[in-house]
């Protein structure tokens, strides 16, 4: 069974302190690692798709990356307005119809 | 925004009303569906549509029924919901089933 685990549950940063949040997965074949931003009492926000190890990709002040196992998103001197919760996806190659498999998420807050 | 919009954004409903919630895009996929999202608990996936053919069913209670009339509209009916069913209904539409969804504003559903 596929499988997301996301740590820390939740973080808190002062304005400037860069750190990373967590996503292992166990997938049967991954085909793409997603990553949403949430806001509370909205829907997810796409940021970044995975494909394979090694990969990164960079949206102002975050960056993704991807091993075999996990995928870090790094935060380099958030701002209060990267406070949110961060969602991790995964999807697994199948003949079939191939549904995203969520984490329960980590609740940033950054405090000026 | 996402191109994807939501109506109700709120509703409050008792165990014996029927009500609809209502998903519109306006991206030209061909993928939609209808996640659950309650607190504490990684979002839940009920139902996907390609192309306006249901393809996945999670195990989801009768008293929830889709209806996909055209790739670019998708409802959920409710009837003698319960309390338990309280939480945040998310639609969210794809090129098609194997990309990155695109996420709605949600409905906040309370039954009581």
């Amino acid at each position: 069974e596929d499988q997301v685990t996301q740590s820390p549950e939740a973080l808190r940063l002062q304005e400037g302190e860069s750190s990373s949040l967590n996503c292992s997965y166990t997938v049967s074949g991954l085909r793409g690692l997603f990553w949403y931003r949430q806001d509370p009492g909205k829907g997810p926000e796409f940021l970044f798709t995975l494909y394979s190890a090694g990969e990164e990709k960079e949206k102002e002040r975050l960056k993704a990356t991807l091993t075999k196992k996990e995928s870090f998103l790094h935060i380099t001197a958030p701002k209060p307005e990267d406070s949110a919760t961060y969602l991790c996806a995964v999807q697994a190659w199948n003949s079939g119809n191939t549904p995203l498999v969520f984490g329960k998420g980590t609740r940033l807050s950054v405090i000026a | 925004e996402t191109g994807v919009t939501q109506t109700p954004r709120h509703l409050v409903m008792g165990m014996t009303n029927k009500k609809s919630l209502k998903c519109e895009q306006h991206l030209g996929h061909n993928a939609m569906y209808w996640y659950k999202q309650s607190a504490k608990k990684p979002l839940e996936l009920m139902f996907v549509y390609n192309f306006k053919e249901q393809t996945e069913n999670n195990s989801v209670p009768s008293r929830f029924s889709p209806e996909c009339p055209n790739s670019s509209h998708l409802f959920l009916h409710l009837h003698t919901l319960q309390p338990e069913d309280s939480a945040l209904y998310l639609c969210a539409s794809s090129p098609d089933n194997n990309n990155e969804q695109f996420f709605g504003p949600g409905t906040r559903l309370t039954v009581l």
